[in-house]
């Protein structure tokens, strides 16, 4: 089962910042936390992923506690085109565990 | 640098029969997995592969197999379809597969069985 919590669906406004919070109480000290999205029928895609430092990409922005029990991923500006399905996995993914497993995700809507 | 990619991108077969899907995975990534994408189930673990060799499993039937060739790419094949193997069947392609590494996937093959 997956070990994160995410609302089910969230709306933003075109142009604002989408924030896009995950519940991970049960965090292992050697898994990371990763971020996917998947737009309608495609695979999902890559966007970030850290451990407990807060990181950036061009993509977006991972905000993790310090206790690492929760994190938020920030798209600073959202468009249309960030309309998606988005997945927050915990996973020590590479190590023992060669999966990463998908929770029923958080579906975002960007509108005009 | 070419994506992971998936072939066929679309697939109808009849009940009983077999498929093979084909997954390329990016050029010097070793780690191939695949999941299965159903709109009551999820995004599901298959297989992955590392080096030719199945490294973890997930809770599918026997039915469903794998393998991976020296130059890295992996084919899965499920024989005796029944109509709930209709899904998208995504493959996943990372480095080496450790720790801190991220996976990408393809755009999957949608099978139908009818």
């Amino acid at each position: 089962d997956a070990k994160t919590t995410q609302p089910p669906s969230m709306d933003c406004a075109e142009g604002r910042a989408a924030n896009l919070p995950c519940n991970h109480s049960t965090i292992s000290g050697n898994e990371y936390v990763y971020w996917y999205r998947q737009i309608h029928s495609q695979g999902p895609q890559y966007i970030i992923h850290g451990l407990k430092n807060n990181e950036t990409n061009e993509m977006a922005s991972l905000i993790i506690t310090e206790d690492r029990k929760s994190s938020t991923l920030i798209l600073p500006h959202a468009t249309l085109r960030d309309t998606a399905v988005y997945y927050c996995i915990v996973s020590n993914y590479g190590g023992s565990q060669g999966n990463l497993i998908f929770g029923k995700g958080t579906k975002l809507s960007v509108k005009p | 640098k070419a994506g992971v990619t998936q072939t066929p991108r679309y697939l109808i077969k009849t009940r009983g029969q077999q498929v093979t899907l084909s997954c390329s995975p990016i050029s010097g990534h070793r780690s191939v997995s695949w999941y299965q994408q159903t709109p009551g189930q999820g995004l599901q673990f298959l297989f992955e592969y590392f080096s030719e060799t199945q490294r973890n499993k997930g809770n599918f039937p026997g039915r469903f197999s794998g393998r991976q060739f020296s130059n890295s790419r992996s084919e899965m094949n499920v024989s005796t379809l029944e109509l709930g193997d209709s899904a998208l069947y995504l493959c996943a392609s990372s480095f080496q597969g450790n720790l801190n590494t991220e996976a990408f996937f393809g755009q999957g093959t949608r099978l139908t069985v009818v």
